[in-house]
């Protein structure tokens, strides 16, 4: 299985909500990422998990608050926020060793609309 | 911060002829990969390089490397309806695992 699924595909929501992103791999990779992409824009990384564990988080506001149940699950929770945090938030996944940097498997994306 | 710059930012061609993209990027890395992204969907590895290596073949894809220069070259050859799409350049650098992704090229192919 060689797929990295996302859920929900679609996902409107007011400024008081509370709401989860939901991500899941079985390829059994150790390294885990969110990312943000705007229109015409390329994809921006927001954080990254290795074994589990928040490895790199590039300033993202606290608005967005990642997890990272197990080595298969990744979450991103989101609260409060704004008109222009609407994008395409995609998630990956990719081995994680000491060897070197590898390929990233992407999901198809939820689609955000902040109202 | 967008490391990679790409060039042209887009690119229309007859099915049949080849696509030929630039990237250029800024500090040192340990590989580059280029991704491809149909409109709105998520992105699909392509090829990866490494620092040592100057070219890279998959299927109709060629990929070229010049770390003096700090550009990487995507050919696609015998193009088709289907390789229209966005394709995106990334560098890791200090971070193994942290791609930063160039502004990307958007291709067209006309059938």
């Amino acid at each position: 299985d060689t797929e990295v699924t996302q859920t929900p595909k679609h996902l409107v929501m007011g400024m008081t909500n509370k709401k989860s992103l939901k991500c899941e791999q079985h390829m059994g990779h150790r390294a885990m990422y969110w990312y943000k992409q705007k229109a015409k824009k390329p994809p921006e990384l927001m954080f990254v998990y290795s074994y589990e564990k928040l490895s790199i988080n590039e300033s993202v506001p606290s608005r967005f608050s990642p997890e990272c149940p197990n080595s298969s699950l990744l979450n991103l929770h989101l609260h409060a926020l704004q008109p222009e945090d609407s994008a395409l938030y995609l998630c990956a996944s990719s081995p994680q060793d000491n060897r070197g940097t590898y390929e990233q498997y992407f999901g198809p994306g939820t689609r955000l609309t902040v109202t | 911060s967008q490391q990679g710059e790409e060039d042209p930012q887009a690119l229309s061609i007859q099915e049949g002829e080849n696509a030929t993209m630039n990237c250029s990027y800024k500090t040192s890395i340990n590989n580059l990969q280029w991704y491809r992204q149909n409109s709105g969907r998520g992105l699909v590895h392509l090829i990866l390089i490494r620092s040592n290596e100057r070219e890279k073949h998959s299927g109709r894809l060629r990929v070229t490397l010049d770390t003096s220069k700090k550009s990487s070259s995507l050919l696609i050859t015998a193009s088709r309806a289907a390789d229209t799409a966005s394709y995106f350049c990334a560098t890791d650098g200090r971070y193994g695992n942290k791609l930063v992704f160039g502004a990307g090229t958007i291709l067209r192919v006309k059938s």
